[in-house]
Parts: C-alpha cells; sequence; structure tokens
C-alpha cells in the first residue's frame, strides 16, 4: 500500500494564481481531510469528507474547494492565491478498523509571493 | 484560550533520561485522546492512544486525567531518535468524525548525546 499520497511537494505561487494539490489514499478509507500547519497554530482543519459526494468545511475553508468525486481521491483547489496561503499543506484519511488514527500524506510546501 | 494547550519546549534532554510532556484540553465533552510525533520537515504518525487507565508502549507510557482534563506522555530511556515534536491530539466526539479532531501546537524534543 502506498498509504496516502500528495503533489506536488513543493510550490511556488504569485498571488491571484490558482492551482489544485492533489491526494489520493489506497486504504479504501471513507474519511479524507485537508489540514493547513502554520508556525504556533498546530494543524487546523480547512475541509474534510466523510465519503465520496460528500464535504464539508472545516475551520478555515475560506479561499479554499474540495470535491469527492471518488472514495481515492480528494483534491484541494486555490482559487486565487493569497500570500497568507503560504503554508504546509497536509492531507489525511481514516476509516475501517483503524478509524481512529490519521494517515497523513508527506504534504505540500506552498509559498505565495 | 487554545482548546488544547502544550509547552512548546524545546525540552532538551541527555540520552537515557527520563522526560515529561504535559497537555491540557478545555472541553470536558472530550471523548478520546492521542500523542502524535512529527519529526521535522515530515508529516504526523500516531505514536499512542490515552487511555483513562493509562497505557504503555515500551519506553512510552500515556496518562489521562479526565477530571482535570489533562495528558501526559512519559518517555523512559530517552534514545536519540525520540527526538521530535509531539503533538496532542483530542476529539471530541467518538469516532472518526475528523471535525471534531483538534490538534496542539506540539513539544519540541532534543535528545543529546
Amino acid at each position: 500500500n502506498a498509504g496516502v499520497t500528495q503533489t506536488p511537494k513543493f510550490q511556488v505561487l504569485k498571488t491571484g494564481q490558482s492551482m489544485t494539490l492533489q491526494c489520493a489514499q489506497d486504504m479504501n478509507h471513507e474519511y479524507m481531510s485537508w489540514y493547513r500547519q502554520d508556525p504556533g497554530m498546530g494543524l487546523r482543519l480547512i475541509h474534510y469528507s466523510v465519503g465520496a459526494g460528500i464535504t464539508d468545511q472545516g475551520e478555515v475553508p475560506n479561499g479554499y474547494n474540495v470535491s469527492r468525486s471518488t472514495t481515492e481521491d480528494f483534491p484541494l483547489r486555490l482559487l486565487s492565491a493569497a500570500p497568507s496561503q503560504t503554508s504546509v499543506y497536509f492531507c489525511a484519511s481514516s476509516g475501517g478498523a483503524s478509524y481512529n488514527e490519521q494517515f497523513f500524506g508527506p504534504g505540500t510546501r506552498l509559498t505565495v509571493l | 484560550r487554545k482548546e488544547v494547550e502544550q509547552d512548546p519546549g524545546p525540552f532538551n534532554v541527555p540520552e537515557g533520561a527520563t522526560v515529561a510532556f504535559n497537555c491540557t484540553y478545555s472541553n470536558s465533552a472530550s471523548q478520546s485522546f492521542f500523542w502524535y510525533r512529527q519529526d521535522c520537515r515530515k508529516e504526523p504518525k500516531l505514536l499512542m492512544s490515552v487511555y483513562s487507565s493509562g497505557n504503555e508502549d515500551g519506553r512510552f507510557t500515556a496518562q489521562l486525567n479526565r477530571a482535570s482534563q489533562y495528558i501526559s506522555l512519559l518517555i523512559r530511556d530517552s534514545k536519540l531518535s525520540d527526538s521530535a515534536t509531539y503533538l496532542c491530539v483530542v476529539n471530541k466526539a467518538w469516532g472518526g468524525a475528523t471535525n471534531k479532531l483538534i490538534f496542539g501546537t506540539g513539544t519540541l524534543l532534543a535528545v543529546q548525546p
């Protein structure tokens, strides 16, 4: 199993550009989430999904969109990048027998200039 | 006040030392508790769940005090490889509902040779 994979690993954007961060998991987990991690802030939930076709907002959803057309994939779209979105983004999944454990992807380091 | 509070450290300890981390949470309705480990520039990984009766995994012992809303992690015989950031995580609901997970900002441990 590859677990949770994320692409790209690093990205630099200019203010106003849009892009999609990719996330995929091969564990057949029903829950998937996107977090951002900033110094001194801890991990904060952006959006989450409890299954294909179902998404909802987390703590800091503004400026981001998500969709969940399949169980495996959960892309995060930045609509118009802003310097405040400079962060490390982690995708995570959970479900099945290990529903209490979040499995994280390796992260995407995003810089918005 | 943050929902989950941790001493950010750093804790600088010599190899072989015993070190304890503490975490407090504000929501008395919180249901489940965890310690995650995050290596530098890597994703968080589950270290152990925390139960009311206390639980031990090798050199690691976790304790929960619901009355004081306090969680602890004890590491005995510290190894260089224990150097990492330790995240306290609280779930405000049962099950895998990721929208109820609250992450602390982490405590940095540096084990010195």
